[in-house]
């Protein structure tokens, strides 16, 4: 069964402060992706992570993935009130065909001025 | 281009109901998946449906059901509410499920009395 796992599980940050949130996964994959959730909202895709070694950026949020480690990172430079929200990370099994994400437990970040 | 739609946005039953959720997904996207959100349990994968087919199906009771139409709008079907099955559910499409963005919509919230 996959699992996946992210830390720290909240976080409060200072703005202008740097952070990086960890997502590990217990079994093979190469298929991550990264979604942010706002307070009674949906979710809203970030990035797409679909090979080892794959980093993408969007603004103030950067992701990384590392396949043999089975970990991927979301780090966030200078951070502002405006990226206050709960990150999830997901990962498909590598053998399933189509699609079937399995989340992890998501990250409250807050961040103060 | 519309987002993923999803109806209706809230629902209270009582126990022992059924309930019929919609979802509509973004043109010309064939793969929809749905997904339970709680508090308690975090997101969790019910099923995933591609060309009117369950490709895949997560670990929950046969008391939820789904099925997708040949234009690709998709419902899932909850009988016999229990007080547990209180959550959001929300419907993801892509154009193929695996390995592209998965675009979520607003979510159902259902309150089971």
């Amino acid at each position: 069964e996959l699992k996946v796992e992210q830390n720290p599980l909240f976080l409060s940050m200072q703005e202008g402060k740097n952070y990086t949130i960890y997502c590990n996964y217990s079994t093979t994959s190469d298929r991550l992706y990264w979604y942010r959730q706002d307070p009674g909202k949906s979710l809203e895709s970030l990035f797409v992570l679909l090979s080892n070694g794959a980093v993408k950026q969007e603004g103030r949020l950067m992701a990384s993935l590392d396949t043999k480690a089975r970990l991927s990172t979301l780090h966030i430079t200078a951070a502002v009130h405006d990226l206050s929200a709960t990150y999830f990370c997901a990962v498909d099994m590598i053998e399933t065909s189509g699609s079937r994400l399995t989340f992890g437990e998501g990250t409250q970040l807050t961040v103060n001025p | 281009k519309a987002g993923v739609t999803q109806t209706p946005r809230y629902l209270i039953k009582t126990r022992g109901q059924q309930v019929t959720l919609s979802c509509s997904p973004i043109s010309g996207h064939r793969s929809v998946s749905w997904y339970q959100q709680t508090p308690g349990q975090g997101l969790q994968f019910l099923f995933e449906y591609f060309s009117e087919t369950q490709r895949n199906k997560g670990n929950f009771p046969g008391r939820f059901s789904g099925r997708q139409f040949s234009n690709s709008r998709s419902e899932m079907n909850v009988s016999t509410l229990e007080l547990g099955d209180s959550a959001l559910y929300l419907c993801a499409s892509s154009l193929r499920g695996r390995a592209t963005t998965q675009y979520f919509g607003p979510g159902t919230r259902l309150l089971v009395l």
